[in-house]
């Protein structure tokens, strides 16, 4: 199975401030045939079920704001916040989705500083 | 929209069996696949399973394998997941999502599992 490892695991932020979490995957999830990174990113609320972000590395998902950014390269990823508002703050997932199973980073937990 | 709506809560005995719905609207169902997850209470997600709508095919997590079955109903774009022998392990909230090869997962509001003496 593909390991996914996040880090930090809990990120105190000011609003308005930046915020920066990294995702790194034990195997390159660059698809040879199609181009694309098959590397998603989550967003959790306590009692709610989880959203997508980010999707296929750097897409981001209908109506996320445009605050929100993916990159990476096959092996190492970025979500980043260019200024984080009170309805960021939750738990970030990375999953990878190139191969089955479906596997997830630990998360991280972005606080309120 | 999309929307995955999911039965409702389940408890039960160590042994017994959970089947699980997840009724799919604002797409066509038999365009994607779908994935189910789970999340156990404090933990992060973690993927059991999918099947594609279209053509039936399935994959499971080594884990779950022969303990568990993911089958689609495509006359009223259902999907369902049954769990067999469980254990307190398996207590927590069960996720299906769409899954687009293309654009990630759309989660379902999920359905709590009790599984408890």
């Amino acid at each position: 199975d593909i390991v996914m490892t996040q880090t930090p695991l809990s990120l105190p932020v000011t609003p308005g401030e930046p915020a920066s979490i990294s995702c790194r995957s034990s195997e390159s999830l660059l698809h040879t045939d199609d181009g694309d990174t098959y590397l998603d990113w989550y967003f959790q609320k306590p009692g709610q079920s989880p959203q997508l972000l980010i999707y296929t590395l750097s897409y981001r998902a209908s109506g996320v704001p445009d605050r929100f950014s993916g990159s990476g390269t096959g092996t190492a990823f970025t979500l980043n916040i260019s200024r984080v508002e009170a309805e960021d703050f939750g738990l970030y997932y990375c999953m990878q989705r190139i191969d089955f199973p479906y596997t997830f980073g630990q998360g991280t937990k972005l606080e309120n500083k | 929209q999309v929307q995955l709506v999911q039965s409702g809560a389940e408890v039960k005995k160590p042994g017994a069996s959970v089947r699980l719905s997840c009724k799919a609207s604002g797409y066509i169902f038999i365009t994607y696949g779908v994935s189910w997850l789970r999340q156990a209470p404090g933990q992060g997600p973690e993927w059991m399973g999918w099947i594609s709508a279209y053509s039936g095919d399935r994959q499971y997590a080594q884990k779950f394998l022969g303990r568990m079955t993911v089958t689609t109903d495509i006359s009223t774009s259902t999907a369902y997941m049954e769990l067999r022998s469980l254990t307190s392990d398996d207590t927590g909230t069960y996720f299906c999502a769409r899954d687009s090869g293309a654009t990630g997962l759309t989660w379902g509001q999920g359905t709590p599992v009790i599984v408890s003496s």
